[in-house]
């Protein structure tokens, strides 16, 4: 079965460069949720996207935007990196129901792991 | 305010073992979700499991098992006969239906090693 995909996979910036990581969700699924996972930590909500539009944000930091496009992919655009935004980068999508919201089981991506140096 | 708690960072177990990680949750809603995700060292969320809040039943798939008991606000979760690729982090997580707010809160996690 088709899953999340997000790509790059793997990123090396320098500190105050800038990163767009892109989300592919499941086909058919219309809302994205973007999840950051410090080391060692668990992972933590940043912002999410239902039918293209904001639905919710978390403690996302002003230096990170995202969207989500019209074939539902979403990315997700991290500028003046700063040492500590190293971290796994995880896109979950779940799947709406003929246009009516509900909450329903999160499919995360394999993450897109940034360093910043 | 909610929140999930692990309290065990860390269990050790032999193989063929049981072991039951432990999940105590904090919510004010009657109605939200409860997740049970493992995460093996090559760092991919796996999903396990998904519970509502008005489905109290316990749930066996294969070696693994849930206990949801809402009086408690527990979410237990066993492997029974551990084997070694079961060695990961294993978080509980919560997600609140309200405001079509659902973002998932995990617990910190339990990182589980199976020793051969």
């Amino acid at each position: 079965a088709a899953g999340v995909i997000q790509s790059p996979r793997h990123l090396i910036k320098e500190k105050r460069e800038t990163a767009t990581l892109k989300c592919y969700p499941i086909p058919r699924h219309d809302t994205v949720y973007w999840y950051q996972q410090g080391p060692g930590q668990d992972p933590q909500f940043l912002i999410s996207f239902y039918e293209k539009m904001q639905s919710d944000k978390g403690s996302i930091p002003d230096r990170f935007s995202a969207q989500q496009f019209s074939d539902y992919h979403s990315e997700l655009n991290m500028s003046s990196l700063e040492l500590g935004d190293s971290a796994l980068y995880f896109c979950a999508s779940s799947p709406g129901l003929a246009g009516v919201r509900r909450t329903d089981t999160q499919y995360f991506g394999p993450g897109t792991r940034l360093t910043v140096l | 305010a909610q929140k999930v708690t692990q309290a065990q960072t860390e269990i050790s177990v032999v193989e063929k073992e049981d072991v039951t990680l432990d999940c105590v949750y904090e919510t004010r809603d009657t109605t939200y979700y409860l997740f049970w995700y493992k995460q093996p060292p090559s760092g991919e969320l796996v999903f396990l499991i998904r519970r509502n809040s008005f489905d109290e039943q316990n749930e066996i798939s294969g070696r693994y098992s849930w206990n949801f008991q809402k009086s408690t606000s527990s979410f237990n979760f066993t492997i029974t006969a551990s084997q070694v690729v079961d060695s990961a982090v294993y978080f509980c997580a919560l997600s609140e239906v309200k405001n079509r707010d659902d973002k998932i809160i995990f617990g910190k996690g339990t990182r589980l090693h199976i020793l051969p």
